[in-house]
């Protein structure tokens, strides 16, 4: 059974920590995504990874960075966590595109983060 | 812009049939998701299509016009458990997926 884990279900930080989450994917998928999700809002691309040691930025990249150093693992880092940034935190993974088969997103269970 | 459309809101009664819109603007097209999510868990994947035409897989089917920048979920025999969002997201040009707001489906007993 595929499978997308994320560190932590809850987390509760102060304003200004430095704040990790981990994703890990057992599909030897390429692809790797983390968005936010907010009431009212699609979900939000952060950043995404097409392969180890590589990044890019998506639509709402500033107060956070990732690493990839391994390719079944992708964090998200918040340099400094703002009360902004109170949200859920998703993860994701896929197959490079196009690859012939279908190029679903797999996610994992999620972050809910509340900055204080 | 890239924008999806689709209603913020739907109630339908257990047993009956609903339709779920999606409308979108988008800087090419490689294929139209549809995901759902229960409260508090992540999206999972229902359909993809990226030819016009309706795809069946059981009590669900989605259908797409590319031309009309148009697609629906339809959701057949209705069970309490389809209560949940349902998330329309296209893939672009560069094969990153837009995502629509999602749609809250209510079913009533």
């Amino acid at each position: 059974d595929v499978k997308v884990t994320q560190s932590s279900r809850y987390l509760v930080k102060r304003t200004g920590e430095k704040v990790f989450l981990e994703c890990v994917q057992d599909m030897d998928h390429e692809n790797m995504f983390w968005y936010r999700q907010d009431p009212g809002l699609g979900l939000r691309l952060i950043y995404f990874s097409y392969d180890v040691k590589m990044k890019e930025k998506g639509d709402i990249p500033e107060g956070y960075s990732v690493s990839r150093e391994k390719k079944e693992r992708f964090s998200l880092i918040l340099e400094s966590a703002s009360t902004n940034q109170t949200s859920m935190y998703l993860c994701a993974s896929s197959s490079p595109a196009p690859s012939g088969r279908v190029p679903e997103q797999f996610f994992g269970p999620g972050t809910r983060l509340t900055v204080l | 812009g890239q924008n999806i459309d689709q209603p913020t809101e739907m109630t339908a009664t257990e047993g009956a049939i609903v339709q779920i819109n999606c409308t979108y603007q988008t800087s090419g097209f490689n294929g139209l998701f549809w995901y759902q999510q229960h409260a508090g868990e992540a999206p999972t994947f229902l359909s993809y299509n990226v030819l016009d035409g309706l795809e069946e897989k059981g009590r669900f089917s989605s259908f797409l016009s590319r031309s009309k920048g148009y697609s629906y979920l339809l959701l057949k025999e209705l069970q309490m458990k389809d209560s949940a969002s349902y998330l329309c997201a296209v893939s672009d040009s560069n094969y990153q997926l837009i995502w629509g707001a999602g749609t809250k489906l209510i079913i009533k007993p």
